[in-house]
């Protein structure tokens, strides 16, 4: 079925250090995804996306990989800061009209 | 502020009652949808619209939920009948109408049903 899902529920990092965030997804036809932030009481705010003709996009401080032979995407983010604290999703197109279909997210937590 | 614009923030509501949220686009997004969202869980989607035409809704759509855009531009979900199970964070996005490009959400409203 389709389905997005993460593989650890919360990431505890140091600040400075670079953090990684996996995601595995089901749906072969997925072929755009993004990556969402989300701090409490708010709306999901979009990170970076990437397509699936690549296999790697970089913005400011983050990175989305994506391996589409195993099905599984990664955002790194670097030089983590207190502000990168937040809940992190991924979301994959599911059918028509770009819907997606998110994942369970994981917390990030960075610790002074 | 040129995001989406969701109102109200916060909507408590006695069982039963109906309560309608408004959805305010990025104004050259012509599709916007609806998502749900429980404590500790990922969005799931309930519905989106490309201009004004309504062209999927989800399972998880009942009855009760209704969901319009009559112009093409803002849009409402209004909730019949409110269950205690309703008590979510609904949230509203749109994009440009071409494959694969990137959705911008709303804040969201919370809805509580007592």
């Amino acid at each position: 079925g389709e389905s997005v899902g993460l593989h650890l529920p919360t990431l505890s990092v140091q600040e400075g250090d670079n953090s990684i965030i996996n995601c595995a997804y089901s749906n072969s036809a997925s072929d755009y995804f993004i990556w969402y932030k989300q701090e409490s009481g708010k709306g999901p705010q979009f990170i970076i996306d990437i397509r699936s003709n690549m296999d790697k996009r970089q913005g400011q401080r983050v990175t989305v990989l994506l391996n589409k032979t195993v099905k599984h995407l990664s955002l790194q983010i670097a030089a983590t800061q207190p502000g990168d604290s937040a809940v992190y999703f991924c979301a994959g197109n599911t059918g028509g009209g770009n819907k997606l279909t998110f994942g369970t997210g994981t917390q990030l937590k960075v610790e002074l | 502020d040129t995001g989406v614009s969701q109102n109200p923030r916060h909507k408590i509501t006695k069982r039963g009652q109906n309560v309608t949220f408004r959805c305010d686009p990025i104004s050259e997004h012509n599709r916007l949808y609806w998502y749900r969202q429980t404590l500790g869980q990922g969005p799931e989607f309930l519905t989106y619209f490309q201009n004004e035409a309504q062209l999927e809704k989800s399972r998880l759509l009942s009855d009760r939920f209704s969901a319009e855009r009559p112009k093409g531009s803002f849009s409402t979900l209004e909730i019949q009948r409110t269950e205690q199970g309703d008590s979510a964070m609904y949230l509203c996005a749109s994009s440009l109408g071409t494959t694969n490009t990137e959705a911008f959400f709303g804040q969201g409203t919370r809805l509580t049903v007592v």
